[in-house]
């Protein structure tokens, strides 16, 4: 067990809905980092908050956006659904950012049909 | 762009035998951080293993050892003494310097299959 909690663990859902991932850090934790797994896309980055900031941007659809809250926890929105959007999304944390180990949570299988 | 680049998708290894997975990678910086991941079955990601390339010296955890050869970008994985809970996917990731956009580059992973 990393520390790192995710909810739900599987969603399923419609094209075109939106939907709302949740990550708990570690304990003590400031960053947070939000991952797509796909089998086309292979394990992706999105996006990364530190301390409530943005701090580093991936490949992170307009349609998606994440914030991360003033107890460190963090959401990712996923919205207008597509087909393509099916994937596994895990949430990490470090203590801090650069170089420091992330310890990835168990992901939300989400699957748009 | 950094690029991570696994060139063998599939590998099996008999069970208490020495395997070698391999990684390159692109980059132009000279400081950052190679890893290795683990993703078994169970699909949680598990850190194996992590190598700072301003060290020469190549990193070990236990049965796990890397082969980190700067000049060639090459960052190979051995696992000695594999053993069935080694079967898993195994992922090579390079993490570029502090800035503004640091960030963890995955190469696609090589599935590994250890046999009894």
């Amino acid at each position: 067990d990393s520390g790192v909690t995710q909810t739900p663990k599987h969603l399923i859902t419609a094209t075109g809905q939106r939907v709302t991932l949740r990550c708990s850090p570690r304990s003590g934790d400031l960053s947070v980092y939000w991952y797509q797994q796909s089998l086309d896309q292979g394990l992706q980055f999105l996006i990364q908050y530190y301390n409530g900031e943005e701090r580093a941007k991936g490949n992170i659809l307009e349609r998606f956006s994440a914030q991360q809250f003033p107890d460190l926890h963090s959401e990712l929105n996923l919205s207008s659904l597509e087909l393509g959007d099916s994937a596994l999304y895990f949430c990490a944390s470090s203590v801090e950012g650069w170089a420091d180990e992330q310890y990835f949570g168990p992901g939300t299988r989400l699957t748009v049909t | 762009a950094q690029t991570v680049t696994q060139s063998q998708p599939e590998m099996s290894v008999q069970e208490a035998e020495t395997v070698t997975l391999s990684c390159t990678y692109d980059t132009s910086e000279n400081n950052y951080y190679l890893f290795w991941y683990k993703q078994p079955p169970s699909r949680q990601m598990i850190l194996v293993i992590r190598q700072e390339a301003y060290k020469q010296q190549n990193a070990t955890e236990n049965r796990f050892s890397v082969n980190f050869q700067k000049a060639a970008k090459s960052f190979s994985l051995k696992i000695s003494d594999s053993q069935l809970g080694d079967t898993a996917m195994y992922f090579c990731a390079f993490m570029n310097p502090p800035g503004a956009n640091s960030k963890l580059t995955f190469g696609k992973g090589i599935t590994l299959s250890v046999r009894p």
